[in-house]
């Protein structure tokens, strides 16, 4: 069985500084999909930066970016530059490459701070 | 990507009751996902929806409890049965269109009283 396990239950950053947040999963899969989602108080599940596991370069998506390592099992999210729209419960999420079922982390809740 | 139409977006309802959420969706699709959020914690698995075919439940969720519709490729049901106060929850439908591109509706935040 596949867990994913945030271990920042809370995190702040400075308005325009960087914030990196810590995700590691576990599983038996060699290739799969990391996700990492951005949920506001609205509720709406938006999905941040998609990671394929069999692809080695690290996705990056604007001020977005993730540091990807396998053999570690280590998904964290790096954003850069962050905005007081940042802030949000983030979630990480690996899936299988079949099926569609997302298994989420814990949840980090992040404060921008101006 | 996807356009998820999900209903209601809240509801407060008495114990005892059921309430029916709805998803429908822009295209078709083969599965979809339902999840449940309980307060300040994370998206758990429901079941999932095939149409033509039973759904799929996870462990710790039934169908007397759960019952889900797939009716055909673009919509699905999701009722929560002889609601308690522990139901109380977000609801949240959820598509995948491959190659891992998930989409979410907006969710339904149910309040049992």
């Amino acid at each position: 069985a596949q867990t994913v396990t945030q271990s920042q239950p809370e995190m702040s950053v400075q308005e325009a500084e960087t914030v990196t947040l810590s995700c590691t999963y576990d599983t038996s899969e060699n290739n799969y999909y990391l996700f990492w989602y951005k949920q506001p108080p609205s509720r709406q599940m938006i999905l941040v930066i998609r990671q394929e596991a069999y692809k080695q370069q690290n996705a990056t998506e604007n001020r977005f970016s993730v540091n990807f390592q396998k053999a570690a099992k280590s998904f964290s999210l790096k954003i850069s530059d962050s905005q007081l729209g940042d802030t949000a419960m983030y979630f990480c999420a690996f899936m299988k490459l079949q099926g569609g079922k997302l298994i989420f982390g814990q949840g980090t809740e992040l404060s921008v701070k101006p | 990507s996807a356009v998820i139409s999900q209903k209601p977006s809240r509801d407060i309802c008495q114990r005892g009751t059921s309430l029916t959420i709805q998803c429908q969706v822009d295209s078709q699709v083969t599965m979809m996902f339902w999840y449940r959020q309980q307060p300040g914690q994370s998206l758990t698995l429901i079941a999932t929806a095939n149409q033509g075919s039973e759904a799929t439940y996870e462990s710790g969720f039934v169908i007397d409890k759960f019952p889900i519709s797939r009716p055909n490729l673009t919509f699905s049901t999701l009722t929560v049965s002889n609601m308690s106060p522990e139901d109380s929850s977000i609801y949240l439908c959820s598509v995948e269109r491959g190659q891992g591109r998930a989409f979410f509706g907006q969710g339904t935040r149910l309040t049992v009283v």
